[in-house]
């Protein structure tokens, strides 16, 4: 079985500060690497993907990709109250199509 | 403005009985996917879709059925077979040639 485990926390940091997520991955031919923030009764939105090794940054958010070690991670700089959500990690496999969830990990930024 | 829609918000139903939640879109996406999430759990797997009138099982199609008669329209039944329908489902699309998924509202079900 295929899996994505993360720290299902709660993570929590004061506001300004850095937040950093993590992930790892059983699939050691997987592809395509998505983070996405689901507030507290709401759906999953897409903020980041990463195909290849290295960093991925776009604003506060920066994706962080090393296939050796099938880790994957998510970096918030300047953390905001309104960043408080659940953060889940996303895995395409070899195969395409099916992407594997994981759990989430829930962060709380602090005012 | 495009998006995806799930339609009820709630749904409330009995045992025993089959319901049918919506899910449309007008993103123009090929592939379309229906997940459930229950609390502290990522989202898994029902089924997935790629093209109209073709749909695959995803890990956990027990008890479930959909259909995909148009591209923009991807509707799940959640059968008295189900032994745990309660959950919160989730419709999502994605663009050809993409494995990003954009999400539905989704729909909260509850069977008593």
């Amino acid at each position: 079985q295929k899996e994505v485990e993360q720290n299902s926390g709660p993570l929590s940091v004061p506001e300004g500060a850095i937040a950093s997520l993590n992930c790892t991955y059983s699939d050691r031919g997987s592809q395509s690497f998505f983070w996405y923030r689901q507030y507290s009764g709401k759906s999953p939105e897409l903020i980041m993907f990463i195909y290849s090794n290295g960093d991925k940054e776009d604003g506060r958010f920066t994706a962080q990709l090393n296939k050796a070690s099938q880790y994957v991670s998510l970096l918030i700089r300047d953390s905001q109250p309104s960043d408080s959500a659940t953060y889940l990690c996303a895995v395409v496999g070899a195969g395409g199509f099916k992407t594997i969830f994981g759990a989430g990990t829930r962060l709380f930024v602090k005012a | 403005d495009g998006g995806i829609t799930q339609s009820p918000k709630y749904l409330f139903r009995k045992e025993g009985q089959n319901v049918t939640l919506s899910c449309e879109q007008n993103l123009n996406h090929d592939a379309m996917y229906w997940y459930r999430q229950d609390p502290g759990q990522g989202l898994r797997l029902i089924y997935y879709s790629q093209i109209v009138n073709d749909f695959q099982k995803g890990d956990i199609a027990e008890g479930y059925s959909v259909s995909r008669e148009k591209k923009e329209s991807f509707p799940l039944t959640v059968t008295s077979a189900q032994k745990n329908p309660t959950a919160f489902y989730l419709c999502a699309s994605s663009p050809q040639r993409s494995y990003e998924q954009y999400f539905g509202p989704g729909t909260r079900l509850t069977v008593t």
